[in-house]
């Protein structure tokens, strides 16, 4: 059974801190790894992709992959308020499966 | 370019009634996805097209809801004899292909009263 688990939060952050999402998953063999953004009343936003172990950086935001213990992790450097949102996990498990599984999402408060 | 879009924005119906709900994929995207979002809720998978045809209905809820995707491009949700259940915000995806990054649109949220 395909599952992505992530916290359901709030994650509470200072303005300026580093906020860390994270996000578990049980199929080994996804492939693909994606972060939406949720803000409240809107649809979800891609706002990042890993296929590799490691880190990925763009801006103020960092994936990590780690396919090994299966988790991926979102970090947002800098927090604004304006990251506030709830923060979607996504992963392309292994063939056979239509579509992304989703996790439920971690809500992100950023407090200026 | 243009995005997803979908069609209407907002739709109230009475129960019973039928509704139809529109998607616009991005050009060039021949995968399509709709899912529904309850008030709260994470995405439910409904129903996946790859061009005109759709290998997974799995998510259907019943056989109330029924979806057609025309000349590998628009798509239409269609619910029939709404129940109150039905209300949420109705989301459609599009992507290059299977597995690959989804694009969303907007949303139609359903009230059925």
């Amino acid at each position: 059974q395909k599952e992505v688990e992530q916290n359901s939060g709030p994650l509470s952050v200072p303005e300026g801190a580093i906020a860390s999402l994270n996000c578990t998953y049980s199929d080994r063999g996804s492939q693909s790894f994606f972060w939406y953004r949720q803000y409240s009343g809107k649809s979800p936003e891609l706002i990042m992709f890993i296929y590799s172990n490691g880190d990925k950086e763009d801006g103020r935001f960092t994936a990590q992959l780690n396919k090994a213990s299966q988790y991926v992790s979102l970090l947002i450097r800098d927090s604004q308020p304006s990251d506030s949102a709830t923060y979607l996990c996504a992963v392309n498990p292994p063939s056979g499966y239509s579509t992304l599984t989703f996790g439920k999402g971690t809500m992100l408060l950023v407090s200026p | 370019g243009a995005g997803v879009s979908q069609s209407p924005s907002n739709k109230v119906t009475e129960k019973g009634k039928d509704v139809e709900l529109r998607c616009d994929p991005i050009s060039g995207h021949t995968a399509l996805y709709w899912y529904r979002q309850s008030l709260g809720q994470g995405l439910e998978f409904l129903i996946y097209f790859q061009g005109n045809s759709a290998p997974d209905k799995s998510g259907l809820p019943s056989d109330r809801f029924s979806a057609e995707r025309t000349g590998g491009s628009v798509s239409t949700l269609t619910i029939q004899r709404t129940q109150q259940e039905d209300s949420a915000v109705y989301l459609c995806a599009s992507s290059f292909g299977q597995g690959q990054e989804q694009f969303f649109g907007p949303g139609t949220r359903l009230t059925v009263l």
